[in-house]
């Protein structure tokens, strides 16, 4: 899978909009954005996932560069809750075969209250 | 609930004293795998299986064994324990192909 680069950690207001930058300059046309995140002595959690267009659900929305090279998620209202590491992952859809998810570092996401 | 189960939450053995930590899910999924994470390491990946009876080796095999005899049910064995084998593992489950996966609340496993 194609490599991604995340900043190492970013602070954020609480109730505020939380932008989380990812850039996959190497994604290929088959490559899926994927984003889970892992709370504080918890298991990874998927949050969200697109292909080319932008995608809303009920966790956050992913906004997808129109050349695919970088996407951001977006938590609307960020939540004491929401403080985690977030893994922006891609993922080959034709390669039907083992379902390795490949984590990189992530972003330390810190909510101030 | 859709959810993972693993047991035990917390476990501390000696080394070479075999052990499984068991994971089971129900959602009837096809898929399920297990991954260990290490500080600095991220998170790496043991063991996968596909359906029943379908297991392979993701990338840190050694010193594991599992195995997949029920869809929901994969336990993940360790012969003889070592030290370098501390560590916390995930089991994580997903529809095939290339659906969301779900994880396990992680088993913190120390080898003394």
């Amino acid at each position: 899978d194609a490599k991604t680069t995340q900043p190492n950690s970013m602070e954020s207001n609480e109730e505020e909009p939380v932008h989380l930058p990812c850039n996959h300059s190497t994604i290929s046309g088959t490559d899926y954005i994927h984003w889970y995140r892992q709370l504080p002595s918890q298991g990874p959690e998927y949050v969200i996932h697109g292909l080319t267009s932008n995608v809303n659900n009920r966790m956050a929305s992913l906004a997808i560069a129109e050349d695919r090279k970088s996407s951001t998620l977006i938590l609307h209202r960020a939540t004491l809750r929401d403080a985690a590491v977030y893994y922006c992952i891609l993922r080959d859809g034709t390669n039907f075969g083992n379902e390795k998810l490949t984590f990189g570092t992530g972003t330390r996401l810190t909510i101030i209250p | 609930e859709a959810q993972v189960t693993q047991n035990p939450r917390y476990l501390i053995t000696v080394t070479g004293k075999k052990l499984t930590v068991t994971c089971s899910q129900n959602m009837n999924h096809e898929y399920m795998s297990w991954y260990r994470q290490d500080p600095g390491l991220g998170l790496r990946q043991i063991y996968y299986s596909m359906n029943v009876e379908v297991t392979d080796k993701g990338d840190v095999p050694e010193g594991y064994k599992v195995s997949r005899k029920e869809k929901r049910n994969f336990p993940l064995i360790l012969e003889s324990p070592s030290p370098n084998q501390t560590s916390l593992y995930f089991c994580a489950s997903s529809q095939l192909p290339r659906g969301e996966q779900y994880f396990g609340p992680g088993t913190r496993l120390t080898v003394t």
